[in-house]
Parts: C-alpha cells; structure tokens; sequence
C-alpha cells in the first residue's frame, strides 16, 4: 500500500468552528488532492497542489483552504464548518499529475 | 468540461460468471484512465491504469481496455467471486488544464455466492 495516513480518522465538530485535515505521505509524489466524497455527487475535487506551496482550487472549493509547507504534508481547512461539509474526505498522490493516483482511507467528518 | 459515466448504477451477477463493466467520458483529450475499487467504508485501491496510448491492461482476473477516439473504457472481470463485491469506480486525467482525476459514480457490484 502507498504511505498515506490520514489524520483524524473521524471528527465530529459543530457548526462554526475550524477544522483541519492532515494527509502524509511518505512517497515523496509531488501531487497531492483532497477529494470529498458525498452520495450522489461521487468524489469532487476540492484542493490540489503540485509542490511544495503551490497549490489550485478544484470544483468544490469554497470555504476550504490548503496549506503545503513540506512534501509530505498537505493540510486542509475549514475556517469555519457548515452542515454542507459534513462528508468523507479522501486524500490522493500522485507522482506526478498524469501518473497512478494513490488514496488515503479517508476522514469521516461529521458537522452538528 | 470533463464528463465520467459509469452506467449501470448497480449490477448483481451469480459467483462464477464473467462481467464487464463500462465507463464513458466526454473529452478524448486524456492523459489515462484509472479503475479503482472502493469496499464500504474504506479508501479507494488502484486496480488499473492505462495510458491513453495503451489499448488495454490486465492484472490477474481483471482486464481493462480504452478507445480513447470514442471515448469508453471497459473493465472486464472474469470468473467472478464474492470477495469481488464493491463500487468499482472509474477516472480520468485530462490534458488540458489541471492534472487531476475526473470521475465517474462507480457501479456497485454485488457477486451472489
């Protein structure tokens, strides 16, 4: 299995407070993703990076933000959490953007 | 913009038998196609990747195949097993813009014993 961890593995927070995700990998892939997975909607894209502080919004963005200070990490953000958010969030790598794509197990995040 | 469809939603076939599942996208233009497969509660495994200059890929029971110009993919599994039992979901990387994965809702496959 690729060394993903996720981190935490399920989070139950209320609405209006921050939260943060924590993917690492021990890869060294430059291309990190963080999906949401919701039924209905499949798995969106919601932030992505290609290197270390260099990263792009996907179709989901909105009231999300990521942070990538060192290969390994990329951690996202909700400034302030909506009922909307709650979901599972999955983490990719990738080698680079056209290679085999490797996911994390995955956050179940839950916003009473 | 990219459009991924895995059609049927659902698929339910007695142990034993040989299947095919489909997925289609919009825009030829692609770098390659990956297969996962997704067991309830848990984190998406890589089963397949072919690149779009590949026709298709095998990897023990499994075989996928992609025509990219009519834009369709097939993963073909053989001798079906229950423990084959999950979403099978199916994705897309495009040349233009961003890299990143385009994907279908996945066909849930159940394998009666």
């Amino acid at each position: 299995d690729a060394g993903i961890t996720q981190s935490p593995r399920h989070k139950v927070t209320e609405t209006g407070t921050p939260v943060t995700l924590r993917c690492h990998q021990t890869e060294n892939h430059r291309y990190m993703y963080w999906y949401r997975q919701d039924p209905g909607h499949g798995l969106r894209l919601i932030h992505y990076s290609y290197g270390v502080k260099d990263t792009d919004k996907g179709e989901v963005s909105d009231g999300y933000s990521v942070s990538r200070s060192k290969t390994e990490d990329f951690l996202l953000t909700l400034e302030s959490a909506t009922s909307s958010q709650t979901s599972v969030y999955f983490c990719a790598i990738s080698q680079t953007g056209d290679t085999e794509a490797f996911f994390g197990q995955g956050t179940r995040l839950t916003v009473v | 913009k990219q459009e991924v469809t895995q059609i049927p939603a659902a698929l339910s076939v007695p142990e034993g038998e040989n299947l095919v599942l489909n997925c289609s996208f919009t825009d030829s233009a692609i770098y390659n196609l990956q297969w996962f497969r997704q067991d309830p509660g848990k984190g998406l495994t890589s089963l397949l990747l072919i690149q779009s200059s590949q026709r298709e890929q095998t990897s023990g029971r499994l075989n996928a195949s992609l025509d990219k110009s009519s834009g369709r993919s097939t993963l073909y599994i053989a001798a079906s097993q229950p423990g084959d039992s999950a979403t099978y979901l199916c994705a897309v990387v495009g040349t233009g813009g961003a890299q990143k994965l385009v994907f279908g809702q996945g066909t849930r496959l159940t394998i009666n014993p």
